[in-house]
């Protein structure tokens, strides 16, 4: 069975533009969940999409948003990028929404 | 969200048992405990969990404090490839507004020696 993948795997952008992350979760899983991991805050969750309905948010701004396809694939999305936004971005899926999370190995962004 | 402490990092040799301490001090009667572990520039996996009673996996075992508020995570024989950091995590999945998130603290940094 495929493990959860993540595009791009790196990432570089500038202050003021957007991005787009891609996450396609285990076959058969429908939670999908997002984190941020940075040195100075460690990991924090962003929020949690299941059935194509977001379930949870973490305490960040608007201008970090996402969603989740009927096959129950997800897309986050950051916009008017900012320095502090640079950081390692975790998407994790599982069966259920209480399930074990199984994690891909991230997308890594610079911001510039 | 119910808090958990580890200390910061923790060392052992290679094939030498590794008791890995987490408190819980004020752990809900329906919260999880569950364990988790971040290589090297991967992202975290999940090792085991438990409520009240001792789990054993092919991976590790927890030991759970009879009160609840503490438990070990215990690798039997540590080898190179278990160099982590683990995150003790509590879970409740009777309260709806926290399925499908995890809270991570900063856990423990497992430094193996040859």
């Amino acid at each position: 069975k495929a493990g959860v993948t993540q595009t791009p795997r790196y990432l570089i952008k500038t202050r003021g533009q957007q991005v787009t992350l891609s996450c396609s979760p285990i076959s058969g899983h429908r939670s999908v969940s997002w984190y941020q991991q940075t040195p100075g805050q460690g990991l924090q969750f962003l929020f949690e999409y299941f059935s194509e309905t977001q379930r949870n948010k973490g305490n960040f701004p608007g201008r970090f948003s996402g969603r989740q396809f009927s096959n129950s694939r997800s897309e986050m999305n950051v916009s008017t990028l900012e320095l502090g936004d640079s950081a390692l971005y975790l998407c994790a899926s599982s069966f259920g929404r209480g399930a074990e999370q199984f994690f891909g190995p991230g997308t890594r962004l610079t911001v510039l | 969200d119910a808090k958990t402490t580890q200390p910061n990092s923790m060392e052992s040799n290679e094939e030498e048992p590794v008791h890995l301490p987490c408190n819980h001090s004020t752990i809900s009667g329906t919260d999880y405990i569950h364990w988790y572990r971040q290589l090297p520039s991967q992202g975290p996996e999940y090792v085991i969990h438990g409520l009240t009673s001792n789990v054993n996996n092919r991976m590790a075992s927890l030991a759970i404090a009879e009160d609840r508020k503490s438990s070990t995570l215990i690798l039997h024989r540590a080898t190179l490839r278990d160099a982590a950091v683990y995150y003790c995590i509590l879970r409740d999945n009777d309260r709806g507004s926290t399925l499908g998130r995890l809270y991570f603290g900063r856990g423990t940094q497992l430094t193996v020696w040859p």
